[in-house]
């Protein structure tokens, strides 16, 4: 299992300019989310997903984007990029949504200039 | 919401040495997790916690939840340099009856030779 992918894991943006962040998981998983961290703030959740077509905003949702049309993928959009939104982005799956032990992608290292 | 405290927010310490990286809620703690990040990389799940008193060991990194539930601690026996990386403490919490994970700022370790 390649567990979960999450692509690109650089970009650079332009204020104003859109992007979908791609998460991926061969798990099965129902619960899927993705995550922001910013130094000296820890993990905030954006938004997360109990199942295939159901989603549901995080702490921070507000600039973010996401859908699930399948178990597998749940991209991140950022509509209009805003220097705000320079962090690092994690996605995250678990088994359900009473499973503990989430899995995380990588990251994606997005900057907005 | 819940809040989480960890603390120091950095520690270096000399290889070999022991130490002990703390995370304070402000709430009971129902399930407190412990990640590990290596950078550029995501994260990577320690262990869960979930009763009072509970403790856990898994190699040289031990963690504990107190009696009260508020205050959990990891603590590392004989650092080695593989040790280095960015500690977080997370908590359950239940949302719309969708389990969300709140996390502390994390705390940044550097094991000098």
């Amino acid at each position: 299992n390649a567990g979960v992918t999450q692509t690109p894991k650089f970009q650079v943006l332009k204020t104003g300019q859109s992007m979908t962040l791609q998460c991926a998981q061969d798990m099965n998983h129902e619960y899927m989310s993705w995550y922001r961290q910013d130094p000296g703030m820890g993990l905030r959740l954006i938004h997360y997903s109990v199942g295939a077509g159901i989603t549901d905003q995080g702490e921070v949702p507000n600039g973010y984007n996401v859908s699930r049309s399948t178990t597998e993928d749940f991209p991140l959009r950022l509509l209009s990029a805003a220097p705000s939104q320079t962090s690092v982005y994690f996605c995250a799956s678990s088994r359900d949504r009473d499973s503990y032990e989430q899995y995380f992608g990588p990251g994606t290292r997005l900057t907005v200039t | 919401s819940q809040e989480l405290e960890q603390s120091p927010q950095s520690l270096i310490v000399q290889e070999g040495k022991n130490l002990t990286i703390n995370c304070t809620s402000s709430k009971t703690l129902y399930g407190l997790y412990w990640y590990k990040q290596k950078y550029g990389e995501g994260l990577i799940f320690l262990m869960m916690l979930q009763k009072g008193g509970e403790e856990k060991s898994h190699e040289k990194i031990t963690a504990k939840l107190d009696e009260k539930k508020q205050q959990s601690s990891l603590h590392i026996t004989a650092s080695q340099p593989s040790h280095a990386g960015i500690y977080l403490c997370g908590a359950d919490e239940e949302i719309q009856g969708a389990q969300k994970l709140v996390f502390g700022q994390g705390t940044r370790l550097t094991i000098n030779p």
